[in-house]
């Protein structure tokens, strides 16, 4: 079945960029996602990328895609203490899939 | 800014009870979604509604499981017997007609089985 794998820990310092990254097995995959869950919080959808695009930038956040290697990241430039959460990376697929299948998530730590 | 609503935020129940868990979908969205993530592991899709009907299920979503729209707001999921096993925090979403590019989460709701 599908797998999505993430790094487990990241740790930046304020004003640096921070780079999270993901590898997926699905080719099929269609739409590539990031949320963003805070403590005690629900899941917020960061960004997306279709799958035909290598490249998606939306202010501080940068999405970069290689589908050849599976390899989706995700740049936060500026990283800033309210950056601290967990990233999760999600693809769906194109054959009338709709469920998302989730990463286990990269814990960002931002230093001051 | 429209958001999806879970109730209650912690529900503590017993081995062998039923449950339900609440969700009030973004109003104009017509897909429906509940997800789980056990403490420390991935956050897994349990089922997708569509058209008042399951549009998709995993492995997960067994006999024990059931999902509804009692009214044109609520979308419910019903956990029958509850089990050791399910305790999670349980994630309801929602999308519109496209349905891919944007599906939004509630805040979840926390299920301790003891």
């Amino acid at each position: 079945g599908e797998d999505v794998e993430q790094s487990l820990f990241l740790s930046v310092r304020e004003g640096d960029s921070s780079v999270i990254n993901c590898t997926y097995t699905d080719s099929s995959s269609t739409y590539l996602y990031w949320y963003k869950q805070e403590p005690g919080a629900g899941l917020q959808l960061l960004t997306y990328i279709f799958s035909n695009m290598d490249m998606k930038q939306d202010q501080r956040l940068t999405v970069l895609l290689n589908k050849k290697d599976k390899h989706l990241s995700l740049r936060i430039a500026d990283t800033q203490t309210g950056d601290s959460a967990i990233y999760f990376c999600a693809e769906t697929g194109d054959t009338g899939r709709r469920a998302l299948t989730f990463g286990s998530g990269t814990r960002l730590q931002v230093q001051p | 800014e429209p958001e999806v609503t879970q109730t209650p935020s912690h529900q503590v129940t017993q081995m062998g009870q039923e449950v339900i868990l609440r969700c009030v979908p973004i109003s104009n969205h017509l897909y429906f979604y509940w997800y789980r993530q056990i403490l420390g592991q991935k956050v897994e899709f349990l089922v997708s509604f569509y058209n008042n009907e399951i549009s998709e299920k995993s492995e997960i979503f067994d006999d024990q499981f059931s999902v509804e729209r009692p009214d044109g707001s609520n979308f419910t999921l019903k956990i029958r017997s509850t089990k050791l096993e399910d305790s999670a925090m349980y994630f309801c979403a929602s999308s519109d007609v496209q349905g891919r590019t944007e599906a939004f989460f509630g805040q979840g709701t926390r299920l301790t089985v003891v």
